[in-house]
């Protein structure tokens, strides 16, 4: 059984002060992990796709990585905006659904 | 951009009642999901269909049920409704995953069963 992990449940930030965010899975054979922001009465957001250890993606303040066995989400000089649950999910080959987390709630602080 | 639309943004029902959740896509796309989220437990998959006419159940399908006659709508349908089917349920849709497509999300619709 496919399994995603996050952690920390919940960070606090003052603005500028970069952090990382972390997603440990489980999965027999990884198709795609995903991550996605969800903002407070909205669905998620997507954000990036990953499909093998030792790729990265950008956007913004935000970079994600990962590796065989995690992924983690990088955000740097973190703005109020960027206030949010992150959310992490994982495919596996030869199936169409998908495998969440329950996500990091992540408040930054003026 | 991708656009799921969920009929409802909130909903009150009463215990017993047959609930009809609709969700409509204009992507075109070919899958399409419900989940339900609940704090702590995370999304988990009620139902999902790859193509009209066809489902699967997911992890939780138990007192749902599903229909999808056209490609675009995806119907979720509580057939006797409880107070533990509160919550939130959200509709997503993606193109098959051969393509490493990400699911898109609606907002949401937030079910209160009294």
């Amino acid at each position: 059984e496919d399994q995603v992990t996050q952690s920390p449940e919940a960070l606090r930030l003052q603005e500028g002060e970069s952090s990382s965010l972390n997603c440990s899975y489980t999965v027999s054979g990884l198709r795609g992990l995903f991550w996605y922001r969800q903002d407070p009465g909205k669905g998620p957001e997507f954000l990036f796709t990953l499909y093998s250890a030792g790729e990265e993606k950008e956007k913004e303040r935000l970079k994600a990585t990962l590796t065989k066995k995690e992924s983690f989400l990088h955000i740097t000089a973190p703005k109020p905006e960027d206030s949010a649950t992150y959310l992490c999910a994982v495919q596996a080959r030869g199936y169409q659904k998908v495998t969440f987390g329950t996500g990091t709630k992540l408040q930054v602080i003026p | 951009d991708v656009k799921v639309t969920q009929s409802s943004r909130y909903l009150v029902k009463r215990t017993g009642e047959k609930v009809f959740l609709e969700c409509v896509q204009d992507m075109d796309h070919e899958n399409m999901f419900w989940y339900r989220q609940d704090p702590g437990l995370g999304l988990r998959l009620i139902y999902f269909s790859y193509d009209v006419k066809m489902k699967e159940k997911g992890d939780i399908p138990e007192g749902y049920s599903v229909s999808r006659e056209k490609k675009e709508r995806f119907s979720l349908i509580l057939e006797s409704a409880s107070t533990n089917q509160t919550s939130m349920y959200l509709c997503a849709s993606s193109f098959p995953s051969e393509g490493n497509q990400p699911q898109h999300f609606g907002d949401g619709t937030r079910l209160s069963i009294l």
